[in-house]
């Protein structure tokens, strides 16, 4: 059964860089996008970016630009960079699988805080 | 209209048959799939390519869609179906972007 197990530096102060990695177990990786979301302290999903194991990536505009997310097939993982981070980026963050244009396996979530 | 808009907040009593509802006009193009999301724990997938269920999702839910509208039927919610719903789909604005919904709260009474 395939899971993913994500991690990641929970606290951080406005203008630093968040870093997740979510790695893949018991599955294939190869031939899927997989994808981050996250989700503000009671709010709703948001769509940050995705990524297949070519390294072709789509990113929401809305992040204008800061975040980047990588690849590395050799372990199965992938990774979410996102820069400049402010309050507004507090929220509990996801990775995911893309299976036809739906999202079937998730990660636990990892909470990240900005804080000054 | 690059959003897709839900109902905040649904009631329904136990045993009965609630409609989710999630409207926009990506819709009428790409298929909508539906996420359940408990508090604490991470969304699951319901429903996906309008009516498909993934393992081990109970056949009381099911999907439909009609123009810019996608729903997701639960006939006989249960007390555990109480929960987050969230839509998504591709933005009507360009393939590679992805929207959610603004969820809705489903309450069993």
């Amino acid at each position: 059964q395939v899971h993913l197990q994500q991690w990641g530096a929970g606290l951080l102060k406005p203008s630093e860089t968040l870093s997740l990695t979510c790695a893949v177990y018991d599955g294939s990786f190869s031939g899927y996008y997989w994808i981050w979301i996250r989700q503000p302290p009671g709010k709703g999903l948001e769509w940050i970016g995705e990524i297949n194991d070519s390294g072709s990536t789509s990113y929401n505009p809305s992040l204008k630009s800061r975040a980047t997310i990588s690849v590395d097939t050799s372990k199965s993982q992938f990774s979410l960079k996102l820069s400049s981070v402010t309050a507004a980026d507090t929220a509990v963050y996801f990775c995911a699988r893309v299976y036809t244009n739906a999202f079937d396996i998730w990660g636990q979530g990892t909470e990240i805080t900005v804080s000054s | 209209s690059s959003e897709l808009t839900q109902d905040p907040a649904v009631s329904v009593a136990l045993g009965q048959t609630v409609r989710i509802t999630c409207q926009g006009d990506s819709l009428r193009r790409y298929y909508a799939s539906w996420y359940q999301q408990k508090p604490g724990q991470a969304p699951i997938l319901v429903i996906y390519n309008k009516n498909s269920r993934p393992s081990g999702v109970p056949d009381r839910f099911s999907g439909s869609s009609s123009g810019n509208t996608a729903s997701l039927t639960i006939t006989g919610a249960q007390a555990e179906d109480e929960a987050d719903y969230y839509c998504a789909s591709r933005g009507s604005t360009g393939y590679n972007l992805r929207l959610f919904g603004g969820g809705t709260k489903l309450a069993v009474l």
